[in-house]
């Protein structure tokens, strides 16, 4: 059973700092991996997805990168701003397009 | 306009009630999905639907029930709605013919509560 492990759980950072927020999956065999933001009482938004045989992609200050093999995934966020206080959450999908989510990380960054 | 919308956005109800929560979708997608979601579990997949004949229990999908009415429509209904299901529930949606990868969209969430 696929099992997605977020760390930290929680993390606070200034304003302007870069961070790195942790996935970790327990099966390989996944077709895609993607982040997702959460606002508190929100639905998902979709921030970038990784083909399997992908090794990173970017959107704007997001970079998010997939080591397959060793079952991680980073989502880099560079200069951070109080807007991207939210929880991020990553997801695989594995067979049958089902998707395993982690528990989610979640960013407060203050002015 | 949103193309993923849940109705209602939020109830309260009580222990023994059956309860809809409905799902429908302007994107045309054919695959359809339900989750729910607690506090430190993250979300969970109830069931899920390729078409309209295709249903199929995820994991965790005792005590719900859904219907695929149409390809935008997909309802999930509590027979006897119990407390431990209070939850957040999403219905996400997704195509692998029409967009990359299989991208999942999600709709807003329903906060369903039950007393």
């Amino acid at each position: 059973k696929q099992e997605v492990t977020q760390i930290p759980a929680a993390l606070s950072v200034p304003e302007g700092e870069n961070l790195v927020l942790n996935c970790s999956f327990t099966d390989s065999a996944i077709y895609n991996l993607q982040w997702f933001r959460q606002d508190p009482g929100k639905g998902l938004t979709s921030l970038l997805l990784i083909q399997s045989s992908q090794r990173e992609q970017t959107s704007g200050r997001l970079n998010a990168s997939l080591d397959k093999s060793s079952g991680r995934s980073t989502l880099y966020i560079a200069a951070s701003q109080p807007g991207d206080s939210a929880t991020y959450l990553c997801a695989v999908t594995g067979t049958a397009s089902k998707l395993t989510f982690g528990t989610g990380t979640r960013l407060q960054v203050t002015l | 306009d949103a193309d993923v919308t849940q109705t209602p956005r939020n109830r309260i109800t009580k222990t023994g009630k059956r309860i809809m929560l409905e799902c429908s979708q302007t994107k045309g997608h054919d695959r359809m999905y339900w989750y729910r979601q607690d506090p430190g579990l993250g979300l969970r997949l109830i069931y899920y639907s390729f078409d309209v004949k295709d249903i199929n229990k995820g994991e965790i999908s005792d005590g719900y029930s859904v219907s695929r009415q149409a390809q935008a429509k997909f309802s999930l209904s509590l027979e006897s709605a119990i407390p431990n299901q209070t939850a957040l529930y999403f219905c996400a949606t997704s195509d692998p013919g029409l967009t990359a990868y299989n991208e999942q969209f999600f709709g807003p969430g329903t906060r369903l509560t039950v007393l």
